[in-house]
Protein backbone atom coordinates (compact mmCIF):
# COMPACT_ATOMS: atom_id res chain seq x y z
CA UNK A 1 0.00 0.00 0.00
CA UNK A 2 1.58 3.56 -1.13
CA UNK A 3 1.68 6.41 0.98
CA UNK A 4 -1.13 9.00 0.22
CA UNK A 5 0.34 11.93 -1.69
CA UNK A 6 0.98 15.14 -0.07
CA UNK A 7 2.67 18.28 -1.38
CA UNK A 8 6.06 18.20 0.54
CA UNK A 9 6.18 22.07 1.40
CA UNK A 10 3.33 24.72 1.47
CA UNK A 11 4.11 28.15 3.13
CA UNK A 12 2.36 31.92 3.45
CA UNK A 13 2.43 34.80 5.42
CA UNK A 14 0.69 35.22 9.12
CA UNK A 15 -3.32 36.04 8.56
CA UNK A 16 -3.61 34.12 5.37
CA UNK A 17 -5.30 30.88 4.18
CA UNK A 18 -3.35 27.57 3.02
CA UNK A 19 -4.47 24.66 1.54
CA UNK A 20 -2.90 21.06 2.34
CA UNK A 21 -4.06 18.57 -0.52
CA UNK A 22 -3.70 14.56 0.20
CA UNK A 23 -4.59 12.34 -2.88
CA UNK A 24 -5.55 8.34 -3.13
CA UNK A 25 -7.70 6.69 -4.62
CA UNK A 26 -10.52 4.92 -4.66
CA UNK A 27 -10.26 2.13 -2.18
CA UNK A 28 -8.77 4.36 0.63
CA UNK A 29 -9.99 8.28 0.31
CA UNK A 30 -12.18 7.68 -2.36
CA UNK A 31 -14.47 5.08 -0.88
CA UNK A 32 -14.72 5.85 2.87
CA UNK A 33 -14.99 9.03 4.96
CA UNK A 34 -12.51 8.04 7.72
CA UNK A 35 -9.58 11.20 6.37
CA UNK A 36 -7.77 11.99 9.51
CA UNK A 37 -5.42 15.03 9.61
CA UNK A 38 -2.45 15.22 12.33
CA UNK A 39 -0.16 18.65 13.31
CA UNK A 40 3.61 17.35 14.27
CA UNK A 41 5.92 20.13 15.84
CA UNK A 42 9.87 18.85 16.02
CA UNK A 43 10.43 16.51 18.72
CA UNK A 44 6.71 15.84 19.19
CA UNK A 45 4.20 13.49 19.42
CA UNK A 46 1.50 13.68 16.17
CA UNK A 47 -1.74 15.79 17.31
CA UNK A 48 -5.42 14.95 15.68
CA UNK A 49 -6.48 18.29 14.13
CA UNK A 50 -9.38 16.44 11.78
CA UNK A 51 -11.01 13.14 11.61
CA UNK A 52 -14.19 12.08 9.22
CA UNK A 53 -12.94 14.48 6.69
CA UNK A 54 -14.13 17.04 8.44
CA UNK A 55 -14.79 17.22 11.95
CA UNK A 56 -12.64 19.09 14.34
CA UNK A 57 -11.70 17.22 17.84
CA UNK A 58 -12.94 19.39 21.15
CA UNK A 59 -9.74 22.24 21.59
CA UNK A 60 -8.49 22.00 17.88
CA UNK A 61 -8.84 25.88 16.37
CA UNK A 62 -11.85 26.41 13.57
CA UNK A 63 -8.95 28.37 11.74
CA UNK A 64 -8.61 23.91 10.86
CA UNK A 65 -11.01 22.68 8.35
CA UNK A 66 -10.85 19.58 6.17
CA UNK A 67 -12.98 19.04 2.88
CA UNK A 68 -13.05 15.97 0.20
CA UNK A 69 -13.53 15.26 -2.95
CA UNK A 70 -13.24 12.04 -4.91
CA UNK A 71 -9.71 10.66 -3.93
CA UNK A 72 -8.52 14.18 -2.60
CA UNK A 73 -9.19 15.36 0.72
CA UNK A 74 -7.82 18.79 1.75
CA UNK A 75 -6.74 20.64 5.01
CA UNK A 76 -7.03 24.13 5.01
CA UNK A 77 -5.75 26.41 7.58
CA UNK A 78 -6.99 30.12 7.61
CA UNK A 79 -5.38 33.10 9.65
CA UNK A 80 -2.38 31.71 9.97
CA UNK A 81 0.01 31.94 12.73
CA UNK A 82 3.50 31.28 13.59
CA UNK A 83 2.26 28.11 15.85
CA UNK A 84 1.06 26.90 12.90
CA UNK A 85 4.28 26.14 11.51
CA UNK A 86 4.75 21.96 11.57
CA UNK A 87 4.17 19.09 9.63
CA UNK A 88 1.23 17.89 8.90
CA UNK A 89 0.05 13.93 7.83
CA UNK A 90 -3.53 13.17 6.36
CA UNK A 91 -4.16 9.33 6.78
CA UNK A 92 -7.16 7.22 5.67
CA UNK A 93 -8.47 3.78 6.18
CA UNK A 94 -7.93 1.46 3.08
CA UNK A 95 -9.23 -1.62 2.11
CA UNK A 96 -6.33 -2.60 0.61
CA UNK A 97 -3.98 -5.39 2.21
CA UNK A 98 -3.28 -3.45 5.26
CA UNK A 99 -5.54 -1.41 7.81
CA UNK A 100 -4.55 2.56 7.09
CA UNK A 101 -2.00 4.68 5.62
CA UNK A 102 -0.44 7.74 6.20
CA UNK A 103 0.20 10.61 3.86
CA UNK A 104 3.53 11.56 2.69
CA UNK A 105 3.62 14.81 4.89
CA UNK A 106 3.73 18.78 4.31
CA UNK A 107 5.91 20.71 5.59
CA UNK A 108 4.28 24.23 6.29
CA UNK A 109 5.97 27.25 7.18
CA UNK A 110 4.75 30.62 8.15
CA UNK A 111 6.65 33.47 6.54
CA UNK B 1 -5.80 12.93 31.91
CA UNK B 2 -5.01 10.65 29.52
CA UNK B 3 -1.67 9.33 29.33
CA UNK B 4 0.60 6.95 27.33
CA UNK B 5 3.75 6.24 27.53
CA UNK B 6 5.73 3.53 25.88
CA UNK B 7 9.18 1.96 26.82
CA UNK B 8 11.39 -0.49 25.75
CA UNK B 9 13.42 0.82 22.99
CA UNK B 10 16.90 1.08 22.64
CA UNK B 11 19.91 -0.16 19.82
CA UNK B 12 19.98 -3.60 18.61
CA UNK B 13 21.79 -5.71 16.20
CA UNK B 14 19.90 -6.70 13.02
CA UNK B 15 18.16 -10.10 13.60
CA UNK B 16 17.36 -9.81 16.55
CA UNK B 17 14.62 -8.82 19.18
CA UNK B 18 13.07 -6.58 21.35
CA UNK B 19 9.40 -5.87 23.17
CA UNK B 20 7.72 -2.40 23.14
CA UNK B 21 5.27 -1.27 25.71
CA UNK B 22 2.59 1.21 26.04
CA UNK B 23 1.12 2.45 29.61
CA UNK B 24 -2.19 3.71 29.26
CA UNK B 25 -3.88 5.83 32.14
CA UNK B 26 -6.45 8.02 32.95
CA UNK B 27 -9.10 6.06 30.15
CA UNK B 28 -10.86 2.61 30.25
CA UNK B 29 -8.17 0.89 28.26
CA UNK B 30 -10.40 -2.40 27.46
CA UNK B 31 -12.68 0.24 25.36
CA UNK B 32 -10.40 1.15 22.96
CA UNK B 33 -8.83 -0.46 20.00
CA UNK B 34 -4.81 0.71 20.17
CA UNK B 35 -2.10 1.21 17.90
CA UNK B 36 1.44 1.55 16.71
CA UNK B 37 3.30 3.83 13.93
CA UNK B 38 6.03 4.14 13.74
CA UNK B 39 8.46 7.14 12.12
CA UNK B 40 12.34 7.27 11.02
CA UNK B 41 14.11 9.68 11.91
CA UNK B 42 13.61 12.92 9.77
CA UNK B 43 10.55 10.78 7.82
CA UNK B 44 7.25 10.38 7.97
CA UNK B 45 4.64 8.35 9.46
CA UNK B 46 4.12 4.78 8.90
CA UNK B 47 1.05 2.97 10.73
CA UNK B 48 2.67 -0.27 11.85
CA UNK B 49 -0.69 -2.82 13.86
CA UNK B 50 -3.42 -2.26 15.63
CA UNK B 51 -6.00 -4.53 17.46
CA UNK B 52 -9.20 -4.42 18.80
CA UNK B 53 -10.06 -4.32 22.61
CA UNK B 54 -10.88 -7.42 22.63
CA UNK B 55 -7.97 -9.18 21.10
CA UNK B 56 -10.12 -10.46 18.40
CA UNK B 57 -9.27 -8.20 15.47
CA UNK B 58 -5.59 -7.15 14.81
CA UNK B 59 -4.02 -6.54 11.83
CA UNK B 60 -0.30 -5.41 10.32
CA UNK B 61 1.49 -3.18 7.68
CA UNK B 62 2.97 -5.84 5.15
CA UNK B 63 6.39 -4.07 5.87
CA UNK B 64 6.30 -6.40 9.68
CA UNK B 65 3.38 -8.93 9.15
CA UNK B 66 5.11 -11.81 10.18
CA UNK B 67 8.15 -10.40 11.84
CA UNK B 68 6.17 -8.21 14.35
CA UNK B 69 2.82 -9.46 17.07
CA UNK B 70 0.80 -6.97 18.86
CA UNK B 71 -0.65 -7.74 21.75
CA UNK B 72 -2.48 -6.09 25.14
CA UNK B 73 -3.48 -7.19 28.78
CA UNK B 74 -6.32 -5.31 29.63
CA UNK B 75 -5.64 -6.15 32.89
CA UNK B 76 -2.62 -4.26 33.26
CA UNK B 77 -4.12 -1.55 31.14
CA UNK B 78 -0.76 -2.29 28.92
CA UNK B 79 -0.21 -2.74 24.69
CA UNK B 80 2.77 -4.67 23.90
CA UNK B 81 4.62 -4.99 20.69
CA UNK B 82 7.28 -8.07 20.36
CA UNK B 83 9.60 -7.38 17.08
CA UNK B 84 11.29 -10.26 15.74
CA UNK B 85 14.25 -10.30 12.99
CA UNK B 86 14.61 -7.12 12.78
CA UNK B 87 16.51 -4.79 10.16
CA UNK B 88 17.84 -1.72 9.39
CA UNK B 89 15.05 -0.15 7.89
CA UNK B 90 12.97 -1.00 11.61
CA UNK B 91 14.61 1.89 13.21
CA UNK B 92 12.60 4.73 13.95
CA UNK B 93 10.44 6.42 16.66
CA UNK B 94 7.57 3.74 17.81
CA UNK B 95 4.77 5.25 19.04
CA UNK B 96 1.09 3.80 20.57
CA UNK B 97 -1.99 5.52 19.62
CA UNK B 98 -5.36 4.96 20.98
CA UNK B 99 -8.44 5.20 18.27
CA UNK B 100 -10.71 7.70 18.45
CA UNK B 101 -13.87 5.85 17.96
CA UNK B 102 -14.11 3.24 20.68
CA UNK B 103 -13.17 -0.99 20.77
CA UNK B 104 -13.15 -2.07 16.95
CA UNK B 105 -10.04 -1.94 14.72
CA UNK B 106 -11.29 1.03 12.17
CA UNK B 107 -8.08 3.37 10.94
CA UNK B 108 -10.66 5.82 12.78
CA UNK B 109 -8.88 8.54 13.83
CA UNK B 110 -6.04 8.51 16.62
CA UNK B 111 -6.80 10.81 19.34
CA UNK B 112 -4.06 10.27 21.68
CA UNK B 113 -0.20 9.81 21.02
CA UNK B 114 2.51 8.68 23.17
CA UNK B 115 5.80 10.33 23.07
CA UNK B 116 7.05 7.57 21.39
CA UNK B 117 10.27 5.18 22.28
CA UNK B 118 13.37 4.61 19.55
CA UNK B 119 14.36 1.88 18.13
CA UNK B 120 17.59 1.85 16.66
CA UNK B 121 18.80 -1.61 14.43
CA UNK B 122 22.40 -1.29 14.13
CA UNK B 123 25.35 -3.42 14.33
Amino acid sequence: QSALTQPASVSGSPGQSITISCTGTSSDIGGYNYVSWYQQHPGKAPQLMIYDVSHRPSGVSNRFSGSKSGNTASLTISGLRAEDEADYYCSSYTSGNTLGVFGTGTKVTVL
Amino acid sequence: EVQLVESGGGLVQPGRSLRLSCAASGFTFDDYAMNWVRQAPGKGLQWVSGISWDSGSIAYADSVKGRFTISRDNAKNSLYLQMNSLRAEDTAFYFCARDKEGGWLQFRAFDYWGQGTLVTVSS
